[in-house]
């Protein structure tokens, strides 16, 4: 159980291009999705925390209109990069909450590695 | 001071040995204590979950939270190379906004 399917799981995309990525729980229902960035050798950097039906919170720092999150469903939340740019090329890593009876317990997805060119 | 300490290692281990992990926080309000292994590349992979202060057994490893030190341990028994991965701690004050508090992670490798 408790499994998350995050896809694609690498993306090449030109500069200037956007890019989405799909983050679901598949086996649970999770009103709590929340969205990493990772750099390599690094610990996870929290980018969003994303609430079914409402507009997600943005960590300190993170572009919102750069990073568009939406969380349409209790078992589908993703994540578009709009226009993407070199700098943006990362190992970006959903998770899911479960809620109630697993109290803070996240479960993570893949990770998509995005390389924009 | 981080929230969480964790040392990064890299540590290296002959197969057989037997694995500590740590980490110290600062946050006494934390009461829900997770680690994760991650493989290169992959997601982060739920290991153990502690509530509160304890010990926690699940095959061959074990996770202790001793929270009057501020202090959580994952032990790794007979360890394996197909152990070798970062093992990232992770807590949490069981807040509204469910947030994780990551450690830098510890990189793992057991030696055939």
């Amino acid at each position: 159980g408790a499994v998350v399917s995050q896809h694609p799981s690498w993306v090449i995309c030109k500069s200037g291009t956007s890019v989405k990525i799909e983050c679901r729980s598949l086996d649970f229902q999770a009103t709590t999705m929340f969205w990493y960035r990772q750099f390599p050798k690094q610990s996870l950097m929290l980018m969003a925390t994303s609430n079914e039906g409402s507009k997600a919170t943005y960590e300190q720092g993170v572009e919102k209109d750069k990073f568009l999150i939406n969380h349409a469903s209790l078992t589908l939340s993703t994540l578009t990069v709009t226009s993407a740019h070199p700098e943006d090329s990362s190992f970006y890593i959903c998770s899911a909450d479960p809620g109630q009876g697993a109290k803070n317990i996240q479960y993570f997805g893949a990770g998509t590695r995005l390389s924009v060119l | 001071q981080k929230e969480v300490e964790q040392d990064p290692g890299p540590l290296s281990v002959p197969e057989g040995a037997i694995v500590s992990l740590n980490c110290t926080y600062s946050n006494s309000a934390f009461q829900y204590f997770m680690w994760y292994r991650q493989y290169s590349r992959k997601g982060p992979e739920l290991l153990m979950y502690t509530y509160s202060s304890g010990n926690k057994e699940d095959g061959r490893f074990t996770a202790q939270v001793d929270k009057s030190s501020k202090y959580i341990s994952l032990f790794i028994r007979d360890s394996q190379p197909s152990d070798s991965a970062t093992y990232l701690c992770a807590m949490s004050n069981g807040g509204a906004t469910n947030k994780l508090i990551f450690g830098t992670g510890t990189l793992l490798a057991v030696q055939p």
